[in-house]
């Protein structure tokens, strides 16, 4: 089934702990992008790449950094986490064009 | 200083009339607006867009009115379904912005029976 995949779907971390969220589409789209969803705020852009082998910072980038070694795979790692991240994490894709974005299931995160 | 604002963190409205969401802009660069539904433990999906240059883009029972001059805009649903309680979120694009999104914080909308 065509779409995006996040794994893990849910992840207790205790803080200082390095973490990587997985997500993969296999639409081919060229553009990816990672948002922390927090009650009251909406969707926040943290990393995004517009195409395999670049990456820019979004509106809260700092703690993430993601790479984009090929289309398919846009993995986040927070290097050390702390308990601010806690929040739900959504990667999407996009052609670019109209910017119709599609996101996966999310990933919950709580850092304690 | 959020620059895409939905103030109404919740709506109700009675199964079969209209549903009309609003969201607010700031920025006079955006010239690309999308609405997105979201229903709980899943991911946002597409719901309609609306390009500057337009004033109303209509699919089904979903219609989008965008009054610029106001930095305005507003998501129509005519007649609510069950089906249509989710949170809906508004989305603006700006030019030169790497299609970049700016989100509202959502407006949850519960459809009564």
């Amino acid at each position: 089934i065509a779409g995006i995949t996040q794994a893990p779907t849910s992840q207790i971390l205790a803080a200082g702990r390095r973490m990587t969220l997985r997500c993969t589409q296999d639409m081919r789209h060229n553009a990816m992008y990672w948002y922390r969803q927090d009650l009251g705020l909406g969707l926040r852009l943290i990393h995004y790449s517009n195409t395999a082998g670049t990456t820019g910072k979004g509106e809260v980038p700092d703690g993430y950094s993601v790479s984009r070694a090929n289309t398919d795979d846009f993995p986040l790692t927070l290097a050390s986490a702390v308990p601010s991240q806690t929040s739900v994490y959504f990667c999407a894709s996009s052609t670019g064009a109209n910017n119709e974005q599609f996101f996966g299931p999310g990933t919950r995160l709580t850092v304690l | 200083d959020q620059q895409v604002k939905q103030n109404s963190p919740s709506l109700s409205v009675q199964e079969g009339r209209i549903s009309i969401l609003n969201c607010d802009y700031t920025n006079s660069m955006f010239d690309y607006f999308l609405w997105y539904k979201k229903y709980p433990a899943e991911g946002p999906t597409f719901l309609i867009s609306i390009s500057s240059i337009k004033d109303k883009n209509e699919d089904g029972r979903f219609t989008v009115f965008l009054n610029k001059s106001a930095k305005h805009l507003s998501l129509h649903i005519v007649p609510s379904q069950p089906g249509d309680s989710a949170v809906y979120f508004c989305a603006a694009e700006a030019m030169d912005s790497n299609y970049q999104l700016i989100w509202g914080a959502g407006t949850k909308l519960i459809i009564k029976p």
